[in-house]
């Protein structure tokens, strides 16, 4: 079983609807979850983290937390043609001095205008 | 505050040749990642670095290898380059009370 999984998609939403995006993660102990939006040739970009059970706004994003699963989510609602991207869910796991981020494949997210 | 610096941030060698890439973090973060991404593969890990110390390494052979200096300025080193290791090489930085890794704008590495 893969650390952190994600479905590759893409994932296809037309403009102006709410587009969910999915990530469980395999350790019980990971503290801390973060979305990272990368468009094609570029680097990933920090949209957000989330440490806690429930969820967290900012802006049109919304991250979903249940540890409980082991998944958390991000919608991004209003979809526009600019949120065309690939979403990294990463997983900050281990021991205290031994933190390391786990990237999932990303979901490859379609827009369409 | 600045972000973090990749140079150079293109790149072409040929095979056998050998590379160095540099990564300056943001200021005040003692943590610097290396990532390889390719198409094919998505995102792999290769190595971490705090405090000078190598705190956490991927599965890639050694011709990869790094170092970080007292300024936390981190540099990879490619050896006998391969056709395969045209990627897109990212560093990440992470501090902060949030312990949050941010990304530089990577060197994309070409191998001929």
């Amino acid at each position: 079983q893969k650390e952190v999984e994600q479905n590759s998609g893409p994932l296809s939403v037309p403009e102006g609807a709410i587009a969910s995006l999915n990530c469980t993660y395999s350790d019980r102990g990971s503290q801390s979850f973060f979305w990272y939006r990368q468009y094609s040739g570029k680097s990933p970009e920090l949209i957000m983290f989330i440490y806690s059970n429930g969820d967290k706004e900012d802006g049109r994003f919304t991250a979903q937390l249940n540890k409980a699963s082991q998944y958390v989510s991000l919608l991004i609602r209003d979809s526009q043609p600019s949120d065309s991207a690939t979403y990294l869910c990463a997983v900050n796991s281990g021991t205290s001095g031994t933190y390391k981020y786990i990237f999932g494949t990303g979901t490859r997210l379609k827009v369409l205008a | 505050k600045a972000g973090v610096t990749q140079t150079p941030r293109y790149l072409i060698k040929t095979r056998g040749q050998q590379v160095t890439l540099s990564c300056s973090p943001i200021s005040g973060h003692r943590s610097v990642s290396w990532y390889q991404q390719t198409p094919g593969q998505g995102l792999q890990f290769l190595f971490e670095y705090f405090s000078e110390t190598q705190r956490n390494k991927g599965n890639f052979p050694g011709r990869f290898s790094g170092r970080q200096f007292s300024n936390s300025r981190s540099e990879m080193n490619v050896s006998t380059l391969e056709l395969g290791d045209s990627a897109l090489y990212l560093c990440a930085s992470r501090g902060g009370p949030s312990d949050t890794q941010y990304f530089g704008p990577g060197t994309r590495l070409t191998v001929l």
